[in-house]
């Protein structure tokens, strides 16, 4: 059974950081494309990152280019996503997510809620 | 970055109704195309992959249409159980798979 769990998730003031885990579970964590996706409160879904399974590129919204970055360890098959700056606009619950063969996300977590505010 | 525009935003029907969801691209995607359903609380789920191509067990109701720019999603007959929001999701562009704003499906 495939399994992504979020961690990390909490209360921070607006310009501090947090750092999100995934741990995946039951898939080949190292050959695809891992994702992360938010929700603010109320709204619809914003894709947020991504990072290769293959070459380890990495792809940002612009929203959060400069200030985010994803990064992966394939030897404890955790996605990460370090927070700095944080907004109050980068409240939300974020979801990590599989990027499966067919170009879709397959698998998601069941999100870890981020509170920027002071 | 490619933007994804749905209409409706909201939409009203009744059980056994047939609805139908756009969605288009601000540039050509092909058939890269995914469709999900998201209801209050839970993540997302795929139901369409590849613009047409139905998710294992999902019900054969719904159906996706389109390539190119413009899409569609239609359920052929509402059931209670169907009654979320939708989302597409496109995944031409390498990795960067933006979403439309949603459609919010209500009795």
């Amino acid at each position: 059974e495939v399994q992504l769990v979020e961690s990390g998730g909490g209360l921070v003031q607006p310009g501090g950081s947090l750092r999100l885990s995934c741990a995946a579970s039951g898939l080949s964590f190292s050959i695809y494309a891992m994702s992360w996706v938010r929700q603010a409160p109320g709204k619809g879904l914003e894709w947020v990152s991504a990072i290769s399974g293959s070459d380890g590129g990495t792809y940002y919204a612009d929203s959060v280019k400069g200030r985010f970055t994803i990064s992966r360890d394939h030897s404890t098959n955790t996605l990460y996503l370090q927070m700095n700056s944080l907004r109050a606009e980068d409240t939300a619950v974020y979801y990590c997510a599989n990027v499966g063969p067919q170009y879709y996300f397959n698998y998601w977590g069941q999100g870890t809620v981020v509170t920027v505010s002071s | 970055d490619i933007q994804m525009t749905q209409s409706p935003s909201s939409l009203s029907a009744a059980v056994g109704d047939r609805v139908t969801i756009s969605c288009r691209a601000s540039q050509f995607i092909s058939s890269y195309l995914n469709w999900y359903q998201q209801k209050p609380g839970k993540a997302p789920k795929v139901l369409i992959y590849g613009a047409s191509s139905l998710h294992s067990g999902v019900p054969s109701r719904f159906r996706g249409s389109g390539s190119g720019t413009d899409f569609t999603l239609t359920i052929s007959s509402l059931q209670p159980e169907d009654f979320a929001t939708y989302y597409c999701q496109q995944s031409y562009s390498n990795l960067k798979y933006t979403f439309g704003q949603g459609t919010k499906l209500e009795i």
